[in-house]
């Protein structure tokens, strides 16, 4: 089947820290995957994608590289904001385009 | 360009009533998906309207049920609340074909 797991939060750290969120998949076919970020009391925002593998998907300081032979798409940033604290979301599609699914989260807190 | 829009933003209901949240898909999208997101949980699919037909379901009860509209907005319908049917139900717009889900702020339900 299809499903997603990533590591469980909250991630604590200080602001210039490197960050490391897990994120690995299970899928019939061949999945795009996501990262959405959730901000307090808002909805979804992507914040990468990536396609296919060996694909690097990378926004505002973000990177996730689409690995098939780990099945695992991890994000990471090399200096972390308190701007950054936010709720983190992966996201496969499982090889179709009808739905997203989920990992449950991770909050991650930066503290100045 | 706009973005998906969702109304109301909050909502309180009783157990038993019945409730319709709405939403309108981002400029030059035709495919819309519903997901309910519980309480520290990641999102859960309900399903997805294209062409104004339901086009997959995730695993939700048949009290759940929706319309797209010919301008692509969309409805979502939950008969007889439940109290587990308190969550923020968020909707996303897409190309058909597209792998890219954008994501509305959500609306807030509440059932007492």
């Amino acid at each position: 089947g299809n499903s997603v797991t990533q590591m469980e939060g909250p991630v604590t750290l200080s602001e210039e820290a490197f960050l490391t969120i897990n994120c690995t998949y299970t899928a019939t076919g061949y999945p795009s995957l996501f990262w959405y970020v959730q901000y307090p009391g808002e909805g979804l925002q992507l914040l990468l994608k990536a396609t296919k593998a060996d694909d690097k998907g990378s926004n505002k300081g973000f990177e996730a590289t689409y690995r098939k032979e780990t099945t695992s798409f991890h994000l990471e940033k090399g200096s972390v904001q308190v701007s950054d604290s936010a709720v983190y979301f992966c996201a496969s599609d499982g090889g179709a385009t009808n739905k997203l699914i989920f990992g449950t989260g991770t909050l991650l807190a930066v503290q100045p | 360009e706009t973005g998906v829009t969702q109304s109301p933003t909050h909502l309180i209901k009783t157990r038993g009533q019945q409730v319709t949240l709405r939403c309108s898909s981002q400029s030059g999208h035709n495919t819309v998906s519903w997901y309910q997101q519980a309480l520290g949980q990641g999102p859960q699919f309900i399903f997805q309207y294209y062409r104004e037909e339901e086009n997959g379901r995730g695993n939700f009860p048949p009290r759940f049920s929706g319309l797209q509209f010919p301008n692509y907005s969309s409805e979502l319908n939950v008969n007889a609340l439940e109290l587990d049917d308190s969550a923020l139900y968020l909707c996303a717009s897409s190309s058909a074909g597209s792998e890219t889900q954008y994501f509305g702020p959500g609306t807030r339900l509440l059932v007492l």
